[in-house]
């Protein structure tokens, strides 16, 4: 069965760099998602991507952030300058439509920020 | 605004024990509803939907039915197993909206 995959599966970073989280979503999916869950926390909302834009965001979402589809396959998340507080685990996730679709969820990029 | 509110964990069950997991929202229209399960080391995967009032979603053994008078879509299994050991989200209309996750852990 086809899946989401992640990369790296744990990524640790220095405070004030950046960092790519990368995604390689189900082939037949459109629409793409990025999700945080903090340690002991909800999992949130942070993006969703369609048609090779931006179609919701949440207010974590801010100008640190943002996100790339390069090259059709790929999905990538940024962030610019990390903080401590963007520690946490970074869900990809895909659906081949929207609002009733099932998303299919990558295993997760836990991201540490030092 | 929208939000889903879940049943606090860590939740610790003997095998073929009962299980319900509670789930409320609030939302305006008439969102679908959704539970996902996360296994140890793994994403969230679906577990089971339902779209409109009084439907029940069901799924290896799990149901959940949507009812709008309560705003609820608890999550009930008749006997867990030890395999059922995992963390549960519900979650609300378009997949903004995710609960806190319940931790359930099933011992033999």
């Amino acid at each position: 069965e086809p899946e989401v995959t992640q990369t790296p599966s744990h990524q640790v970073t220095q405070m004030g760099q950046e960092v790519i989280l990368r995604c390689v979503p189900i082939s037949n999916h459109l629409y793409f998602y990025w999700y945080r869950q903090i340690l002991g926390q909800k999992v949130e909302f942070l993006v969703s991507f369609y048609n090779n834009e931006i179609s919701e965001k949440s207010e974590i979402f801010d100008d640190q952030f943002s996100v790339e589809r390069p090259d059709g396959s790929n999905f990538t998340l940024k962030i610019r300058s990390t903080k401590l507080e963007d520690s946490a685990m970074y869900f990809c996730a895909s659906s081949v439509g929207q609002k009733d679709s099932p998303l299919h969820f990558g295993n997760g990029t836990r991201l540490t920020v030092t | 605004g929208n939000s889903v509110t879940q049943m606090e964990g860590p939740v610790t069950l003997s095998e073929e024990a009962f299980l319900t997991i509670n789930c409320t929202y609030t939302a305006t229209g008439y969102p679908s509803l959704f539970w996902y399960v996360q296994y140890p080391g793994e994403g969230l995967q679906l577990l089971l939907k339902a779209t409109k009032a009084d439907d029940k979603g069901s799924n290896k053994g799990f149901e959940a039915t949507y009812r709008k008078e309560t705003t609820s879509f608890h999550l009930e299994k008749g006997s867990v197993q030890v395999s059922d050991s995992a963390v549960y989200f519900c979650a609300l209309d378009n997949q903004f909206y995710f609960g806190t996750g319940t931790s359930l852990t099933v011992i033999p």
